[in-house]
């Protein structure tokens, strides 16, 4: 099984809903991160937080919220959807004190708005 | 604001080939740099994590290098395979944040 999985892989919805993105991780780490990645423009960061207790605000959180309900799980929600935020969604998670190890990645979740 | 960029953007060589991907990013003041690999579908994978004291890290046929008062790193990749086709990324952190490239979209061809 993989140490990182991630729920929905595929979804489509439309401008407006509200929407959550479920990761769960079995690799007992304690940090865990929230990416998005569009064509030609990279991974960028949303939300990382270092445990349970912890949420901190990446380059481009607005429009996005969290919620870290165990050490083992981290949604990410868009309360209200909009087009733009069409993109493939990556949950990740890491051992160390902040980036500086090795962060494993989920399979990600391509979410379509329309 | 740190910006990093990959050049180029698609390569494409015959197998057996050695290649160099490129990575430059703008603020020298970096705690590491790490390379991903990203296959379709899937998730990103590290290769190799560059502390910023260190010049190069090695993995199998995977080099990478760092130069931070230029602001670059190199992944050299010897006797390219089929098997390596994928993009790779790069992506440095500093002070809670890290910041990826655009990736390298690499194919091999047999």
């Amino acid at each position: 099984d993989a140490d990182v999985t991630q729920t929905p892989r595929n979804r489509i919805t439309k401008t407006g809903k509200r929407i959550m993105l479920e990761c769960s991780q079995t690799k007992g780490h304690d940090r865990m991160y929230w990416y998005r990645q569009d064509p030609g423009l990279g991974l960028r960061l949303i939300y990382y937080s270092f445990d349970v207790k912890d949420i901190n605000k990446g380059e481009i959180s607005d429009g996005y919220s969290v919620s870290r309900q165990a050490q083992a799980k981290f949604s990410l929600s868009l309360e209200s959807a909009i087009p733009n935020q069409t993109a493939l969604y990556f949950c990740a998670t890491s051992a160390l004190a902040g980036f500086t190890d090795t962060q494993y990645f989920g399979p990600g979740t391509r979410l379509t708005v329309l | 604001k740190q910006e990093v960029t990959q050049i180029p953007a698609a390569l494409s060589v015959p197998e057996g080939e050695n290649l160099v991907l490129n990575c430059s990013f703008t603020d020298s003041a970096i705690y590491n740099l790490q390379w991903f690999r990203q296959d379709p579908g899937k998730g990103l994978t590290s290769l190799l994590l560059i502390q910023s004291s260190q010049r190069e890290q090695t993995s199998g046929r995977l080099n990478a290098s760092l130069d931070k008062s230029s602001g670059r790193s190199t992944l050299y990749i010897a006797a390219s395979q089929p098997g390596d086709s994928a993009t790779y990324l790069c992506a440095v952190y500093n002070n809670n944040d890290m910041r990826f490239g655009a990736g390298t979209r690499l194919t091999v061809k047999p």
